[in-house]
């Protein structure tokens, strides 16, 4: 199947800074990407779609302003949590579409904000 | 929107078979996913289905009736790696086609 990767894997930051992820399609060209996000023993709820060149389509409830999303090539997203605080800790994960095809996920990353 | 739901948890014994259900609700149906998830980890894909009937992978079929908003995950000879959560995710028909996720059911395989 696809690959796609994301980096870092595990990040523990102090309250307030900013964290960047990045998330990568390895071996295919992925004009939308998904970001998810799972709290323990929760399932995945998704927070925003990413697509190539444009603006992201948030999710209800998930501030816009504060998780940005940017999709600057076919193989590249990344999500800044800005102004970072202990309940943003979680697990966050991307996920790319095949082109009319099903949605392969990266690794995760766990964020933990002290 | 949709609605998806799927039990909290199972229980079934090594070598056994079991069959984790999924109904769903939704404004637009554009396919079903079942992922596998082990604690820590990021979901695995394990199905797709689109159109009506089973679909059969190795150890591991997905059912699906849209008429009836009703899938299955049936696994076989169970393994105790297959110990984990089954989530089930639903594609929807707009632009970006997003998967909305159920809650997932975490299986407990025991000897």
């Amino acid at each position: 199947g696809a690959v796609v990767s994301q980096h870092p894997s595990r990040v523990i930051c102090k309250s307030g800074t900013s964290v960047k992820i990045e998330c990568r399609s390895l071996d295919f060209q992925a004009t939308t990407m998904f970001w998810y996000r799972q709290f323990p023993k929760q399932s995945l709820m998704l927070m925003a779609t990413s697509n190539e060149g444009s603006k992201a389509t948030y999710e209800q409830g998930v501030e816009k302003d504060k998780f940005l999303i940017n999709h600057a090539s076919l193989t590249l997203s990344t999500l800044t949590v800005t102004s970072a605080h202990p309940e943003d800790s979680s697990f966050y994960i991307c996920s790319a579409r095949v082109m009319g095809e099903t949605q392969y996920f990266g690794p995760g990353t766990r964020l933990l904000v002290l | 929107g949709q609605n998806i739901d799927q039990p909290t948890e199972m229980t079934a014994t090594e070598g056994a078979i079991v069959q984790i259900n999924c109904t769903y609700q939704t404004s637009g149906f554009n396919g079903l996913f079942w992922y596998q998830q082990h604690a820590g980890e990021a979901p695995t894909f394990l199905s797709y289905n689109v159109l009506d009937g089973l679909e059969e992978k190795g150890r591991f079929s997905s059912f699906l009736s849209r008429s009836k908003g009703y899938s299955y995950l049936l696994l076989k000879e169970l393994q105790m790696k297959d110990s984990a959560s089954y989530l089930c995710a639903v594609r929807d028909l707009g632009g970006y086609q997003k998967v909305t996720f159920g809650t997932g059911t975490k299986l407990q395989v025991i000897p």
